[in-house]
Parts: structure tokens; C-alpha cells; sequence
């Protein structure tokens, strides 16, 4: 597989539900980073996870990172329907200041 | 919360012209990047700049296309000759380089590039 390649490429829940995206990647890496995009829109940064680190929580997010897996992990708690979005890892490798893309997962959250 | 700016939000052009791409990055950050993303598929890196120099390319950005900070404020990425596989929207960010988010990208809204 790819840098950067995610799982599920679509998901689809109900409001209120738990959402889970994985990431995995394929080189050494400083940190990890989650975006989201919305249709037609820019990216917005989400989390960034250093590579000393192992979990992360922001607000609804909590976010994931096995080194020795080269996995990361998106979780976005009790879902709503605004969080309907393509969601993107995004890895900068070490020795590097631009970031590798994912393929990306779209949510669907159900109302 | 600063934003990147990009204009135009969107731009249609003949094939074989040369278009330029602005981007108004956050003020004080300190390394500036174009992103491509071709409809469905990944976001792709092109090119980084520090210090008023490229620091970084992808093999994407071979002769065809050219960045400037003209101004200390604008960013530009040129793209001459365009194809019609250049067809993308173009997303310029920026990242501060230092301090507690300092890996940390803000990305424009981007510029959807149609080549006809």
C-alpha cells in the first residue's frame, strides 16, 4: 500500500455514534497530523500527534499513534451531522517539512 | 484565528496559457507550500519555501511551474504552458516554523485551476 493509506474509504453512521478512521504509513515520521475536509473546501487541521507520543484528545477527538505499527487512529466521539467530511491523515517524515497525504476517509454522519 | 487567502477561487484557462495562482500567507510563519489535489484523488505536495528560496520539490514541479514571494506578503505559484492534466484545485498553506504549533499547516480554500 501507499504512504498514507486509510481505512474505511467511506463510512456511514448515525448521529451520535462513534466514528473510527485508521491511517497507516510507511516511513519514520516527526509527527502525524488529521484534516478534514469539507466538500469543494480547504483543509482544516484537526490534531497533530508528535512521534514521541501515543494518544491525543481534543474536545471529541481522540487520535492514535503505534511507531512500531506505523498506525495511527482518528475516534470522533457521539458524531454529528456537521461531521460529515472527508477526513485525511497527513504524516511529516523525518528530515522533511511538507506532509504526506493519505487517500482520505469520508463520513457520512446520519441524522 | 489568522487565514491563508487564496485568489482566485477559481480559474479557467486555455490550454498552452501560463496562469499565476496568489496566495496571501499567515504573516510571521515562516515556510509556505503549494498542494495540488486532482478531483477524488490526494492531496499532493509540490513545492515548500524558506527563507526566500525553494527548500523542497516533489517531482510534480519539474520546469513547468515557479514560485515567488515577490513582496514579503504574496506567494505566487506559476504555471506556464498549462496542460489540461493540470486541471486541480491548487491549495497554497502556510506553517509558523517556531513555537507551540509550529508544525502545525494552515491551509487556504484553495484555487480550483480548469484547463480547457
Amino acid at each position: 500500500s501507499q504512504q498514507g493509506e486509510e481505512d474505511p474509504q467511506a463510512l456511514s453512521i448515525q448521529e451520535g455514534e462513534n466514528a473510527t478512521m485508521n491511517c497507516s504509513y510507511k516511513t519514520s515520521i516527526n509527527n502525524l497530523q488529521w484534516y478534514r475536509q469539507n466538500s469543494g473546501r480547504g483543509l482544516v487541521h484537526l490534531i497533530l500527534i508528535r512521534s514521541n507520543e501515543r494518544e491525543k484528545h481534543s474536545g471529541r477527538l481522540r487520535v492514535t499513534l503505534d511507531t512500531s505499527k506505523k498506525s495511527s487512529s482518528l475516534l470522533i466521539t457521539a458524531s454529528r451531522a456537521a461531521d460529515t467530511a472527508s477526513y485525511f491523515c497527513a504524516t511529516e517524515d523525518t528530515g522533511r517539512r511538507a506532509l504526506t497525504f493519505g487517500s482520505g476517509t469520508r463520513l457520512q454522519v446520519q441524522p | 484565528e489568522p487565514e491563508v487567502t487564496q485568489t482566485p477561487s477559481h480559474q479557467v484557462t486555455q490550454m498552452g496559457q501560463e496562469v499565476i495562482l496568489r496566495c496571501v500567507p499567515i504573516s510571521n510563519h515562516l515556510y509556505f507550500y503549494w498542494y495540488r489535489q486532482i478531483l477524488g484523488q490526494k492531496v499532493e505536495f509540490l513545492v515548500s519555501f524558506y527563507n526566500n528560496e525553494i527548500s523542497e520539490k516533489s517531482e510534480i514541479f519539474d520546469d513547468q511551474f515557479s514560485v515567488e514571494r515577490p513582496d514579503g506578503s504574496n506567494f505566487t505559484l506559476k504555471i506556464r504552458s498549462t496542460k489540461l492534466e493540470d486541471s486541480a484545485m491548487y491549495f497554497c498553506a502556510s506553517r509558523p516554523g517556531q513555537g507551540a504549533r509550529s508544525a502545525e499547516a494552515f491551509f487556504g480554500q484553495g484555487t480550483r485551476l480548469t484547463v480547457v
